[in-house]
């Protein structure tokens, strides 16, 4: 399976720090992606992170891809109670699957 | 605007009885999907279609049937003998252009079976 696989799979922290979430892979992929959902709402997409990319960012948020460790990790710096939510990663490929997400709650 | 629609936000049906979630969308997307998520868990595929007409199964089709006769439009049928259909069942499109293309989801629709 190409399906991503989030940990933690729940976060706690103050408002103000930086979270960091992983996700972890099996198999060749050529691109992966981060999305958010709030908690009874859909999915928005966050920020794709193509195979030959190691590093992206957009906002206060920074995306990594080690492709020989087939890992990703996602930093939101400075975070905000508004963050809280459920964040999953989804890499390229044929099954269109998403993992179980790491279910993010950030303390006022 | 531009986006996902899916309706209604909350349902509930009795035991035994077909439902039909709606998913509509104006992005003039090519592909659509349907997802399954079960409280506190990931998503699971239902069905997805590429284009007009055609669909194909994803992890947990049976129980479940859709139609792609437009291209705004792709329902789910969730049937009686669906197990336990109760669950926040989620729609997406996207330009299906490859790898990269990315889903846009709607709200959602949370279907309770009494």
């Amino acid at each position: 399976s190409q399906q991503g696989e989030e940990d933690p799979q729940a976060l706690s922290i103050q408002e103000g720090e930086n979270a960091t979430m992983n996700c972890s892979y099996k198999t060749s992929i050529n691109n992966l992606q981060w999305y958010r959902q709030n908690s009874g709402r859909g999915l928005v997409h966050l920020i794709l992170i193509r195979s030959n990319e190691r590093e992206k960012h957009s906002g206060r948020l920074r995306v990594t891809l080690d492709t020989s460790k087939k890992s990703s990790s996602l930093l939101i710096t400075a975070s905000r109670a508004a963050d809280t939510a459920s964040y999953f990663c989804k890499t390229s490929g044929s099954r269109l699957t998403f993992g179980e997400g790491t279910q993010l709650t950030v303390n006022p | 605007d531009g986006g996902i629609t899916q309706s209604p936000k909350y349902l509930f049906r009795k035991e035994g009885q077909n439902v039909t979630l709606s998913c509509e969308q104006n992005l003039n997307h090519d592909a659509m999907y349907w997802y399954r998520q079960d409280p506190g868990q990931g998503l699971r595929l239902i069905y997805y279609s590429q284009i007009v007409n055609d669909f194909q199964k994803g992890d947990i089709a049976e129980g479940y049937s859709v139609s792609r006769e437009k291209k705004e439009s792709f329902p789910l049928t969730v049937t009686s003998a669906q197990k336990n259909p109760t669950a926040f069942y989620l729609c997406a499109s996207s330009n299906g252009q490859g790898d990269t293309d990315t889903q846009y989801f709607g709200p959602g629709t949370r279907l309770t079976v009494l």
